[in-house]
């Protein structure tokens, strides 16, 4: 059981925006904005695509954002692509004996 | 170009212990906390633990207290997780990870090893 609870899956046509949850309590996201969201193919190690709740490395698409309200963070795809498929993960800092934890992960379908 | 190598794949019995290491090319090994955080076949991505190559200060997932140990060396720019007493439950591939801010935890993780697969089965 993930200290962290996304949607096992969520799927969208291409050009179509997809919202992916990660609910947490007010013992990580809701007192730390040290959220991340990781994109992950299998075999392949995972890639940042959100930091700090709402920051974008550079290089990543502006397609992909991130927010947080409360103790759940979102990360949202908008003109979703063929590319875009594969597993969302998201990982808060939940203090300083837990330190930090992924959630389940959502696997996302382009229909 | 900044690189994490990983050691390459292991198969241990129950019961017995690994060890995998992480070497960093192309910055100040010293400047970045390591983390390492592992996947099961078919499961979701689960944080282990960090150190901070500065001074060898480590904390750990409760999951794993008393059975992992981060260490690193820092003449050769490499960090190890030794895992102890393996169940099947522990196959799983195996990353290092760096974060990335300067001596800060931040849990910003741009830089990743190439993954290790370490298999326990008799």
């Amino acid at each position: 059981q993930s200290a962290l609870t996304q949607p096992a899956s969520v799927s969208g046509s291409p050009g179509q925006s997809i919202t992916i949850s990660c609910t947490g309590s007010s013992g990580n996201i809701g007192s730390y904005n040290v959220v991340s969201w990781y994109q992950n193919h299998p075999g392949k190690a995972p890639k940042l695509i959100i930091y700090e709740a709402t920051e974008r490395p550079s290089g990543v698409s502006d397609r992909f954002s991130g927010s947080r309200s409360g103790s759940t963070a979102s990360l949202t795809i908008t003109g979703l692509q063929d590319e875009d498929e594969g597993d969302y993960y998201c990982c808060a800092y939940g203090g300083s004996d837990v330190n930090w934890v992924f959630g389940g992960g959502t696997k996302v379908t382009v229909l | 170009q900044l690189q994490l190598v990983q050691s390459g794949a292991e198969v241990k019995r129950p019961g017995a212990s690994v060890r995998v290491s992480c070497e960093a090319f192309t910055y100040t090994f010293t400047g970045y906390y390591l983390h390492w955080v592992r996947q099961a076949p078919g499961q979701g991505l689960e944080w282990m633990g960090w150190i901070n190559p500065k001074n060898g200060d480590t904390k750990y997932a409760q999951k794993f207290r008393g059975r992992l140990t981060v260490t690193r060396d820092t003449s050769l720019n490499k960090a190890y997780m030794d895992l102890r007493s393996l169940s099947f439950d522990d196959t799983a591939v195996y990353f290092c990870v760096r974060d990335s801010r300067w001596q800060q935890l931040v849990g910003l993780w741009e830089f990743w090893g190439q993954g290790t697969r370490v298999t326990v089965s008799s």
